[in-house]
């Protein structure tokens, strides 16, 4: 298996602009995690889902953030309007179920908002 | 709430020390996954070691063991004979088991390696 797949690699827009980020999970995963790293804020959660389903959002910082798991092999991460402090390393890792499995990541998206 | 507590920002070790890594957690639920990832300059997140709450000994792979500590809930990585290759980023991570799937990491350790 090619391991979890984001794409693009590197984002910049302008601020106000539509960002979408998308990402490939491991086949036969359950469990999609999307997170965000920033220097100040560690490796936040932002939302995770189970069976394509969403299990918990409480981690999107606001309602510019939605995320969206059409089927098990593809989500989308999106931000509309984009805003200079969304700037972060965003990465997507998936799972199988269970307290005692690994998550593993992606490459992450560097998004730069200007 | 389940909570993740890495309390050291930085270290500096010299090569070829052992290194240990503090990670402390909460969670009221029994069952209980532990995680470590090391995170390079170059940005990936590897997967280096796991620990479950009922096992009985602590995990190692390789130079990787995890000095774990129930009834303290510390989770403790240690590096044995450290390396330059070893200076990175390091995150501790917990996944409940029962009451919720979700993966939750401290805010790292950055560990430099001198030689």
């Amino acid at each position: 298996d090619a391991g979890v797949i984001q794409s693009p690699r590197h984002e910049v827009t302008e601020m106000g602009q539509e960002v979408t980020l998308r990402c490939k999970p491991i086949s036969g995963h359950d469990y999609l995690f999307w997170y965000r790293q920033t220097m100040m804020r560690g490796l936040e959660l932002l939302i995770y889902f189970n069976n394509n389903v969403p299990i918990d959002d409480s981690g999107m910082p606001e309602d510019r953030f939605s995320a969206k798991m059409p089927n098990a092999s593809f989500s989308t991460l999106k931000i509309q309007p984009s805003e200079p402090r969304d700037s972060a390393v965003y990465f997507c890792a998936s799972s199988l179920p269970g307290g005692y499995t690994e998550a593993f990541f992606g490459q992450g998206t560097r998004l730069t908002v200007v | 709430a389940q909570k993740i507590t890495q309390t050291q920002p930085g270290m500096f070790v010299q090569e070829k020390e052992a290194v240990t890594l503090d990670c402390t957690y909460d969670t009221s639920d029994p069952s209980y996954g532990l995680f470590w990832y090391k995170q390079p300059s170059s940005g990936e997140m590897i997967f280096l070691i796991y620990q479950g709450s009922y096992d009985q000994q602590n995990a190692t792979e390789g130079r990787y063991s995890l000095n774990f500590q129930k009834a303290r809930k510390s989770a403790n990585l240690v590096i044995s004979a450290s390396q330059l290759g070893d200076s990175a980023m390091y995150f501790c991570a917990m996944r409940e088991g029962r009451r919720d799937d979700k993966i939750i990491f401290g805010k790292g350790t950055r560990l430099h390696i001198l030689p």
